[in-house]
Order: C-alpha cells, then structure tokens, then sequence
C-alpha cells in the first residue's frame, strides 16, 4: 500500500514556463515532507522540504505548498529551465526517520 | 557531488552468489540508510544504522544484512542472489538520526545485476 503517490509518470513544459509537480499521501501522521530531484546515472538530490507547521516553502525557483487538509502537496518551479529536466521524488519522513518515496514524475522542459 | 561514496558503481553476478557493497558517508554524518531502487517499486527503505548500531528495519529480506563501522563506513551485504534482487541500492547519510534530522544526502548507487 503506497503511502506516497505521485500520479503522474511524465510532465512536459516548455522552457520559460510553469512546471507544477504534484504529490499525494494517505497517512496524516506524517510531518515532514521533502523532494528530490534525480539525474540519471546520480543518486538523488535534495532540493526543498516543509514542515506540516507551515504551508509554503520557497528557495529560488522552488515554491513547495502542502494542503494538509487534501494531504496534498506540490512543487512549483517557475521559470522551468532546460536544466531541470529529471526525475523529481516526493518523500515524507517516516516514524523510524526514514524516508517514504514517491514513485516519481519525469519532467521534461523543452527549450 | 554529496560527499557520500558507494563502491562498486557496477555489479553483475549470478544466482545464488553473495555480495558486498560498500558506503562511505559525508564526513561527520553518523547515520547511514539503504535503499533499494527497482522498476517497478521505487525506492524503499531498507536499514539504518546511527554510530555504529542498528536503528530501524523497513523492506529488508532475511538474505540481507548490513552494519556500520567505528569509521562510520557501512556495508550491505546480500546472499542467495535471486534475479528480482537485480536493482539500484542507494545509500543516504545524515548528521544525526532521522527522528532530529531530516535531510538526507544520497550517493550515486550501485547497480546490481544479477543473471
């Protein structure tokens, strides 16, 4: 049983614009939530997290918004650049400090 | 680069060998994590290990097992290959456990093929 969901295998966006990718989950226990983005051939990287404390977290480019309520979170990239072209990996901490992936979203951004 | 390392990058052997794959994690960071990438499941917690001592289990097979050294390096060792076992196994370091720290840093992986 998935705990995390990311329902969409591939996104594509072209340069410039909006890239929203979104991610869902079922236990509302969970407190802290994070993304990675992921090249291939790389491990994964870490890139934005936030705490269930608040509903916004923004570095850069990146704005990650939960909706405890929908238990529902997205990151926003804006502007998407050529160089963000990679799997993007939801995950929420775990009660053993773990981390719980989602199966990821391929995003595309076309120049 | 994370400062995470993990050797081989490549691996291929056959059904029913046994092997070893190795992580050294940033310096300074006690915690080390597997997990195991394949197709169709994703990424999956395996085992962590703080300082040296086992902390959690997730998805871990019997045939698996893992520890950590006094330098801090850990090893996951895998026995009795099968050909699902063929995957992308991460380790991830962080500063302290995850219960006070929440980001962790991933290696590169190796990639175990098993024929």
């Amino acid at each position: 049983d998935q705990q995390v969901k990311q329902n969409s295998p591939s996104l594509s966006v072209q340069e410039g614009r909006i890239s929203i990718l979104n991610c869902d989950y079922t236990n509302s226990m969970f407190d802290y939530f994070l993304w990675y983005k992921k090249y291939p051939a790389e491990g994964p990287t870490f890139l934005i997290s936030i705490s269930s404390i608040k509903d916004k977290n923004e570095d850069g480019r990146f704005t990650v918004f939960l909706n405890k309520s929908a238990k529902h979170l997205s990151l926003h990239i804006v502007p998407s650049q050529p160089g963000d072209s990679a799997v993007y990996f939801c995950a929420a901490k775990g009660s053993q400090g773990n981390l719980i992936f989602g199966k990821g979203t391929k995003l595309s951004v076309k120049p | 680069d994370s400062g995470v390392t993990q050797t081989p990058k490549h691996l291929i052997t056959a059904t029913g060998q046994r092997v070893t794959l190795r992580c050294s994690p940033r310096s300074g960071d006690l915690s080390v994590y597997w997990y195991q990438q394949s197709l169709d499941q994703g990424l999956q917690f395996l085992i962590h290990y703080y300082n040296g001592e086992e902390r959690a289990k997730g998805n871990i097979l019997e045939r698996f097992s893992a520890q950590q050294f006094p330098d801090l390096h850990s090893e996951l060792n895998l026995s009795s290959l099968e050909l699902g076992d063929s995957a992308l196994y991460f380790c991830a370091s962080s500063r302290k456990t995850g219960f006070d720290y929440n980001e962790q840093f991933f290696g590169p992986g190796t990639r175990l093929t098993v024929l």
